[in-house]
C-alpha cells in the first residue's frame, strides 16, 4: 500500500524567502503525486500534480516540485513567499493505474508567514 | 462552472441527535467523496461513489455514518446518533478520474459541533 509523510507539521518563513516542503513516499514503482493547498476556512485546492515525464512541475502561484525516484520525494517550492500563501499543504500519491479512491492524503505542514 | 456545494457550513448537534450534510459535487463528474479532517487524523475517507454507486464505505465509520446518493447532483451523509467525537470538519470532493483533468475538486465543508 502506499503512503505519504510530510515530515514537516509547521514551517515559519519571512515573507520574500524561499521555500521548501518535504514530502516522501512509499509506492512500488511510479505514482501520480499531487500537491494541495486549504486556505482558511476552505475546502482543499489543486496546486500541481506530477504525471510521468518532465520531473519538474509547474503550479500555480508560483509554486512547482521536483519528483525524485531515487529518493522517493516529491517536494514543493516556492521562490519567493507571499503573506497570502498562509495555509496548509496537503501531498498525496495515487498508483498510475487506480483512481480518486486510491489516493493517499499526507498529514499536512502548516505554513505560517512572517511579515 | 459551479464548484462543490456544501450545506451547511456550520452544524451544532446535541449527543444522540440525527444530522444529515449535503453536498452538491460539479456537473458531470462521475466520482463522489466524502472525508472527515481533524487535526489528528487528517483526511479520512469516509464514502467514495462512482456514477452514483457506493464503492467504498470507510470501514471504521459504518455503524452510524450512512451516505447516499440518489441522483448525480446531490449526496447526503447522515451521521446517527452523533457523539463528541464525531466534532470535525466534513469535507465532500468530486472529480472526473481518467479525463484530461484528473483532479478532485473539493467543498469548502461542513464544520460540525457535537456537544
Amino acid at each position: 500500500a502506499q503512503s505519504v509523510t510530510q515530515p514537516d507539521a509547521r514551517v515559519t518563513v519571512s515573507e520574500g524567502a524561499s521555500l521548501q516542503l518535504r514530502c516522501k513516499y512509499s509506492y512500488f514503482g511510479t505514482p501520480y503525486l499531487f500537491w494541495y493547498v486549504q486556505y482558511p476556512r476552505q475546502g482543499l485546492q489543486l496546486l500541481l500534480k506530477y504525471y510521468p515525464g518532465d520531473p519538474v512541475v509547474q503550479g500555480v502561484n508560483g509554486f512547482e516540485a521536483e519528483f525524485s525516484k531515487s529518493n522517493s520525494s516529491f517536494h514543493l517550492r516556492k521562490a519567493s513567499v507571499h503573506w497570502s500563501d498562509w495555509a496548509v499543504y496537503f501531498c498525496a500519491v495515487s498508483p498510475q493505474s487506480g483512481s480518486f479512491n486510491k489516493l493517499t492524503f499526507g498529514a499536512g505542514t502548516r505554513l505560517a508567514v512572517c511579515p | 462552472d459551479a464548484g462543490v456545494t456544501q450545506t451547511p457550513r456550520h452544524e451544532v448537534a446535541e449527543k444522540g441527535q440525527t444530522i444529515i450534510l449535503k453536498c452538491e459535487p460539479v456537473s458531470g463528474h462521475n466520482d463522489l467523496f466524502w472525508y472527515r479532517q481533524t487535526k489528528i487524523q487528517g483526511l479520512e475517507l469516509l464514502s467514495y461513489f462512482r456514477s452514483k454507486s457506493l464503492m467504498e464505505d470507510g470501514g471504521a465509520f459504518k455503524d452510524r455514518f450512512k451516505a447516499e446518493m440518489l441522483n448525480s447532483s446531490f449526496s447526503t451523509l447522515k451521521i446517527q446518533p452523533t457523539e463528541p467525537k464525531d466534532s470535525a470538519v466534513y469535507l465532500c470532493a468530486s472529480g472526473d478520474w481518467g479525463s484530461s483533468q484528473n483532479t478532485l475538486y473539493f467543498g469548502a465543508g461542513t464544520r460540525l459541533s457535537v456537544l
